[in-house]
């Protein structure tokens, strides 16, 4: 039984498009991390959460604590955002587990 | 320019010959995480460090093991490699505790034939 699960695994988007990916979790959490990880491999972390929301440009994540359950959108997709997403919590042993990570693809 | 860095980026071995991978940040990070990244499987943690000589296990610590004599460098060992440590490779840290933001390294990729 994976912690954090993610869905979906594969997205498929038109460019301009809005975009959702979900995040549950089964452990008790101190934080929520969303992660991109480039084509290239290399991992930049978006959000740090531990309630609410947060805003970085076209980039929105939301947590539900009591759900047990944080979502990251994309309003007005662009190829750019093309990556692999990845979720990660951090339980309150200060260890993390990740999602598989979702992938990304924006279509001009 | 803040950043974590990684070496080898890139590393072929053999099974048996003890190697160490080095992680170093320029940040005066208290916080220091090592990450597999596998096919199928994602990221998952191997160890940890709140602070100097201050280390944990995390998900998957058996064949590794890392040291933290100071602030800024945490190197992974693995004594006895084993084709399944073949894996991507992950250093990264964060300023002061591990609730806040991290910064990766840019990945070791490692092959024990």
């Amino acid at each position: 039984k994976n912690e954090v699960e993610q869905s979906p695994q594969n997205l498929t988007a038109q460019e301009g498009e809005f975009i959702t990916i979900n995040c549950s979790y089964s452990v008790g959490i101190s934080a929520l991390h969303w992660l991109q990880q480039h084509p290239g491999g290399g991992i930049v972390s978006l959000f740090m959460l531990s309630s609410g929301k947060k805003k970085h440009g076209r980039l929105i994540a939301t947590i539900n604590i009591q759900e047990k359950h944080s979502s990251l959108h994309i309003t007005a997709s662009h190829p750019r955002d093309s990556a692999v997403y990845i979720c990660a919590a951090l339980n309150t042993g200060n260890q993390f587990y990740f999602g598989t990570g979702t992938s990304l693809t924006v279509i001009p | 320019e803040a950043q974590v860095t990684q070496n080898p980026r890139y590393l072929i071995t053999v099974t048996g010959k003890k190697l160490t991978v080095t992680c170093s940040q320029n940040m005066n990070h208290e916080y220091m995480s090592w990450y597999r990244q596998d096919p199928g499987l994602g990221l998952r943690q191997i160890y940890y460090s709140m602070n100097v000589e201050v280390t944990d296990k995390g998900d998957v610590p058996e064949g590794y093991k890392v040291s933290r004599k100071e602030k800024r460098n945490f190197p992974l060992i693995l004594e006895s490699p084993s084709p399944n440590q073949t894996s991507l490779y992950f250093c990264a840290s964060s300023l002061s505790s591990s609730v806040d933001e991290q910064f990766f390294g840019p990945g070791t990729r490692l092959t024990v034939l």
